[in-house]
């Protein structure tokens, strides 16, 4: 079985500051994990994803996580956030080579920033 | 590229009614997926198809849902007899095998009276 945490229901983060999003998961082999952001009354917009090679990942709008296997987490971060970063941001992971290519997620995290 | 599509944007029915969402792919994405997301919470798979074959169904996908993707383009999810309990989220994702990214669309937001 697969499952993913995300452990804070919200985080504020005034704007200008660092922000964070903490993700961890669990699953029996290799993860493949992935982060979306989604904005009210729309579908999911994928952000990045860590298939394999550097555990630093870089994605669309400044975002970039890390990967680190010993504590199995992907925490997603951006070195400035925006007042438009404001949303509801989910963890995602799915098992390579498994066969199936469902995604689970997290409860996600809601992203407030502060002007 | 145009995104992914579903439609309707909205349905509202009454309990015991069938429904039918739609959603068309990107175009060229051979991998099609169907997952619901109740409020508060993250969206949770229910089936997927590589091109018209449907090679996964979720626990979740009980004998009143059924998916089909024809040809192997766009897809259809059917809800029949409803209940109140079926109000949610629809949403649609595609990929293509060699990026493996799933993309989404807008979903359809299902209330059931």
């Amino acid at each position: 079985a697969q499952s993913v945490a995300q452990p804070e229901d919200q985080v504020n983060v005034a704007e200008g500051n660092p922000l964070t999003v903490k993700c961890t998961y669990s699953v029996s082999g290799n993860p493949y994990l992935f982060w979306y952001v989604q904005y009210p009354n729309r579908g999911l917009q994928f952000l990045l994803k860590y298939i394999t090679g550097d555990n630093l990942v870089k994605g669309s709008y400044g975002f970039e996580a890390e990967f680190n296997k010993s504590q199995t987490s992907f925490h997603l971060k951006k070195p400035s956030a925006l007042v438009s970063d404001s949303a509801l941001y989910f963890c995602a992971v799915r098992v390579s080579g498994a066969g199936s290519y469902q995604l689970t997620f997290g409860k996600g995290t809601k992203l407030s920033v502060i002007p | 590229d145009t995104g992914v599509s579903q439609n309707p944007r909205h349905k509202i029915t009454k309990r015991g009614q069938n429904v039918t969402f739609r959603c068309d792919p990107i175009s060229e994405h051979n991998r099609l997926y169907w997952y619901r997301q109740t409020l508060g919470q993250g969206p949770e798979f229910l089936t997927y198809f590589q091109n018209e074959a449907q090679l996964e169904k979720s626990r979740l996908l009980s004998d009143r849902f059924s998916a089909e993707r024809p040809k192997g383009s766009f897809s259809t999810l059917e809800i029949q007899r409803t209940e109140q309990g079926d109000s949610a989220m629809y949403l649609c994702a595609s990929s293509w095998a060699r990026t493996d990214t799933q993309y989404f669309g807008p979903g359809t937001r299902l209330t059931v009276l």
